[in-house]
């Protein structure tokens, strides 16, 4: 498809495991970006990339958190050890370059984690 | 550290009433400002952005936005509603330099026909 695609689209899992999220971007983007959305809250950022530079992990909450970028193209989110307080949708957004910000973000449909 | 304010968290209006939803951000430098819609079951869109120039952004549907420098204030407006602007409206900012997005809590209008 023409857009970001987020997989799964909902994932319900037991406290303690371990999740895997994925990002499929717009082809020919550059950026990526993850941000989590809480409930009854705004996008929070998590981690950024830019081509093969160096990602900004500058968002991730803890530890638990890490995302690779595998190519330049598709991403996995990773969140071991998972809490309760981890469930929330997770938004992946591509653009075709961060530049001076010129360049809108386009925003996948998310994956809806819940935690028991 | 940037960051953005959404007072309104729901607005309730009936079609033809004109909207105006507050924004405002907090940023020492020089920023870009956007506005998301997420309409029921979908995923979020750009609705509009300003960078430079002109500070009255118009954007798709009929929305517009006026950045007011000295009120680090971008409120979006849109003269006549229909129901089928029931949505979530979030404000964004990106402060040069950076690379990610500042988002507010955002505002859930609901059209009422």
């Amino acid at each position: 498809g023409a857009g970001v695609s987020q997989s799964p689209s909902n994932k319900v899992t037991e406290k303690g495991k371990d999740v895997e999220l994925r990002c499929d971007p717009i082809s020919g983007h550059t950026a990526l970006y993850w941000y989590r959305q809480r409930l009854g809250q705004g996008l929070e950022f998590l981690i950024y990339f830019q081509g093969n530079s160096a990602p900004d992990k500058s968002g991730l909450p803890s530890d638990r958190f890490s995302a690779e970028r595998t190519g330049g193209s598709v991403s996995t989110l990773t969140i071991q050890r998972t809490q309760q307080e981890d469930s929330a949708v997770y938004l992946c957004a591509s653009s075709l370059g961060a530049g001076e910000g010129n360049q809108p973000q386009h925003f996948g449909d998310g994956t809806r984690l819940s935690i028991l | 550290a940037q960051s953005v304010s959404q007072h309104n968290h729901h607005v309730i209006l009936s079609e033809a009433a004109s909207l105006e939803l507050g924004c405002n951000y907090s940023y020492g430098g020089t920023v870009n400002l956007f506005w998301y819609v997420q309409y029921p079951g979908q995923h979020l869109q750009l609705l509009l952005k300003y960078f430079s120039g002109d500070p009255l952004v118009k954007g798709i549907k009929g929305f517009e936005a006026e950045f007011i420098k000295s009120k680090f204030s971008f409120n979006l407006r849109k003269p006549s509603v229909q129901w089928s602007d029931t949505a979530e409206y979030f404000c964004a900012v990106r402060g040069t330099g950076r690379r990610a997005l500042t988002f507010g809590s955002g505002t859930r209008l609901q059209v009422q026909p």
